[in-house]
């Protein structure tokens, strides 16, 4: 079964933690990406890989970190830096940057 | 053109209905526009993509228009079911940042039986 899987579905998080959330993907992609949903809004990007062991910050990337060590993989940490982390998170993938992206069913990160 | 305010437009139509949904983007320069579905609590669900040398494409009961001189996408929803009833993103494609998406507000599709 073939897709981009996240996990977990909701994070809870006390202020000046750490976390890291999953992407998985099976579908042989090379770019993936993570955006961040807020209420009522569009997607915005925080970092994007087009290649295993590159990444590159997109629009919003101060307090995030990703690794790309595997091309399957791309997790996101949310660090005590970024100031208001609660959010939707959401993972994509797609060929290359010159195709569609495809999404996981998303991350529900709420710091306590 | 990018994600604004917290208030999405919302469109209410009748089971059975067409439903168009409209929205601008910014970049003159851009050339490949995809229309996302997103369910509540869901990721972004793919329904339709068109390039800038094309005009117009049709899917399943979806049509997408693209209008270059004033910078303007539609998509179509023919024959509206309970089941379309979702928020409606259009995207563009920023092929120098790494094929980064840039959403437009988003509408919010209301389906009535």
């Amino acid at each position: 079964d073939g897709g981009i899987t996240q996990s977990p579905k909701y994070l809870f998080r006390k202020e000046g933690q750490n976390v890291t959330l999953s992407c998985e993907q099976n579908l042989n992609h090379d770019a993936m990406y993570w955006y961040r949903q807020d209420p009522g809004q569009g997607l915005r990007l925080i970092y994007y890989s087009q290649i295993v062991n590159d990444f590159q910050k997109g629009d919003i990337a101060e307090g995030y970190s990703v690794s790309r060590e595997k091309k399957e993989s791309f997790p996101l940490t949310v660090t005590s830096a970024q100031k208001n982390p609660t959010a939707f998170y959401l993972c994509a993938s797609s060929m290359s940057s010159y195709n569609e992206q495809f999404f996981g069913p998303g991350t529900r990160l709420t710091v306590l | 053109g990018e994600s604004v305010g917290l208030h999405l437009p919302t469109l209410s139509v009748q089971e059975g209905d067409n439903s168009i949904i409209n929205c601008a983007y910014s970049n003159s320069a851009s050339d490949y526009f995809i229309w996302y579905k997103q369910e509540s609590g869901k990721g972004p669900q793919f329904i339709i993509d068109i390039r800038s040398n094309m005009d117009k494409r049709q899917g399943q009961r979806v049509t997408v228009l693209l209008n270059k001189t004033v910078k303007h996408l539609s998509l179509q929803i023919a024959a509206t079911q309970p089941g379309d009833s979702a928020v409606y993103f259009c995207a563009e494609i920023y092929y120098n940042q790494g094929g980064k998406l840039i959403f437009g507000q988003g509408t919010e599709l209301s389906v009535k039986p």
